[in-house]
């Protein structure tokens, strides 16, 4: 079975600042590891995901990820915060096979301070 | 970029009457589409998994009989709470993938509020 494991609910950096939002995975099988931002009031939108490829993913709004089988995790930075980045994080994953749903993580809610 | 929308996006009803909610493709077609519930401070729990044309594939736990879902084309899939309780209340979410892998990426509609009073 899969899990995903966010540590940290809720994470508050000043605007500038590195962020880091830590995301560790439990899959028996390879894993598909995906981010999700979702802003107050609307849907999930997909930052970035890890289907195989290259390890250091890169996604939207200047957010990255890098996939570290040997940690077992799939962190997600962005070098420079924006006040536009708060919302709720979620990270997820699934496996590789067709028609699966996505395992999620309990979120983190980021925080960016003027 | 693909849209998913959801209808309503709140909705208050009484203890015992039934609630349906719409999930639509805006803009592609979507083979599986997928109902989660989501608690306040929580992580979405996936409900159920719909493939037009057929029966959906509920998790452990959901009662098929109370939330039915219906995916008559491949444009939408719906979502009733039948004799719907307090307990319901939720925040449900819909998403739909465009292919059958499940690398494909999946598109979140924004979510309907159900407060059963």
């Amino acid at each position: 079975a899969q899990s995903v494991t966010q540590l940290g609910s809720h994470v508050s950096v000043s605007e500038g600042a590195l962020v880091l939002l830590r995301c560790n995975y439990s899959s028996s099988v390879p894993p598909y590891l995906f981010w999700y931002v979702q802003y107050p009031n609307q849907g999930l939108q997909l930052l970035l995901k890890y289907t195989s490829a290259a390890t250091l993913v890169k996604g939207i709004n200047g957010f990255e990820a890098e996939f570290k089988k040997s940690e077992t995790s799939f962190h997600l930075t962005k070098p420079s915060a924006h006040m536009s980045d708060a919302a709720e994080y979620f990270c997820a994953v699934s496996v590789a096979r067709a028609g699966t749903a996505l395992i999620f993580g309990k979120g983190t809610t980021l925080s960016v301070s003027s | 970029g693909a849209v998913v929308s959801q209808h309503p996006s709140r909705v208050i009803c009484k203890s015992g009457t039934s609630v349906k909610i719409e999930c639509r493709s805006l803009d592609f077609q979507a083979t599986t589409m997928f109902w989660y519930r989501q608690f306040p401070k929580q992580s979405l729990m996936l409900m159920a998994t719909s493939n037009e044309g057929s029966k959906a594939t509920y998790e452990q736990g959901v009662e098929k009989d109370k939330f039915l879902i219906n995916h008559a084309s491949l444009t939408l899939s719906t979502l009733t709470v039948t004799s719907a309780h307090p307990e319901d209340s939720s925040f449900y979410i819909c998403s739909a993938a465009v292919g059958g892998s499940s690398t494909d990426t999946q598109y979140f509609g924004p979510g309907t509020r159900l407060t059963v009073l």
